[in-house]
C-alpha cells in the first residue's frame, strides 16, 4: 500500500519559476527520500533527509521534513524544461531500514 | 556501465506460463530490493535481501513470486503461474549499507505483459 500523499498531483509552470511539491506520510520513518522519473533515464535518487534533520540543500533543490506534521516538501528553484518529471517522495520504514514506500508522486511539466 | 542493469528489458507472455527476471546490482552493494511499477502508481515494495538474506517480503506478494540472491551478487525474480494482474513494470535497486542511510540506485526495469 502507498504511505504518501504527493499534493499536486500534476503542476505545470513555465522554464525559470520554481516549483514545490509535497508530500505526506503515515507511519514513523528513518528518512525520507526523492526521486525523479522520466522516460529517458527511470527512476532517480535525488536527496535524502534524515528523520533528525529539518532541511536539507542540494544543488538547485531544497527539501523540508516536519516530523511533527509527517510532512516533506521538494522546492526545485529556476527549474528548466529539463526538469519535467515525475518526482516521487518515498518513506524509509523497515525496522533495519532501506524498505522504501513511494508516494504516488506528481507530475512536474516545464514548459520553456 | 557500472549501474544496475536487468534482463530482460520487455517480456510477454502467456497467462499461465512461469517467468523469471534477473538483476545485477551494482558491485560492491550489499543490499538489493525489488518494486513494482504500474502506470500512474509509484513503485510498490516487494521485498528486499542484504547480502544473500532475505529480509523482508510485502504481504502483498502472493505465494507466486519468489526471489533468491543466492551468492549475495545477482538476484532473480520468479512469478509462476503468471496472471494478466501481473503485468507491470518490475524495478531492481541496490544501495551499500552505510551508517543507517540507504539511498538507492535504480536500474531500467523489466516491463511484463501478460496476455
Amino acid at each position: 500500500s502507498q504511505q504518501g500523499e504527493e499534493d499536486p498531483q500534476a503542476l505545470s509552470i513555465q522554464e525559470g519559476e520554481n516549483a514545490t511539491m509535497n508530500c505526506s506520510y503515515k507511519t514513523s520513518i528513518n528518512n525520507l527520500q526523492w526521486y525523479r522519473q522520466n522516460s529517458g533515464r527511470g527512476l532517480v535518487h535525488l536527496i535524502l533527509i534524515r528523520s533528525n534533520e529539518r532541511e536539507k540543500h542540494s544543488g538547485r533543490l531544497r527539501v523540508t521534513l516536519d516530523t511533527s506534521k509527517k510532512s516533506s516538501s521538494l522546492l526545485i528553484t529556476a527549474s528548466r524544461a529539463a526538469d519535467t518529471a515525475s518526482y516521487f517522495c518515498a518513506t524509509d520504514v523497515g525496522n533495519q531500514g532501506g524498505k522504501l514506500i513511494f508516494g504516488q508522486g506528481t507530475e512536474l511539466s516545464v514548459k520553456p | 556501465d557500472t549501474g544496475v542493469s536487468q534482463d530482460p528489458r520487455h517480456k510477454i507472455t502467456k497467462r499461465g506460463q512461469n517467468v523469471t527476471f534477473r538483476c545485477d546490482p551494482i558491485s560492491e552493494h550489499n543490499r538489493l530490493y525489488w518494486y513494482r511499477q504500474t502506470l500512474g502508481q509509484g513503485p510498490e515494495f516487494l521485498t528486499y535481501f542484504q547480502n544473500e538474506a532475505q529480509l523482508e517480503k510485502s504481504r502483498l506478494l502472493s505465494d507466486r513470486f519468489s526471489a533468491e540472491r543466492p551468492k549475495g551478487s545477482f538476484s532473480t525474480l520468479e512469478i509462476q503461474r503468471t496472471e494478466q494482474g501481473d503485468s507491470a513494470m518490475y524495478l531492481c535497486a541496490s544501495s551499500l549499507d552505510r551508517k543507517g542511510s540507504y539511498e538507492q540506485y535504480f536500474g531500467p526495469g523489466t516491463r511484463l505483459t501478460v496476455t
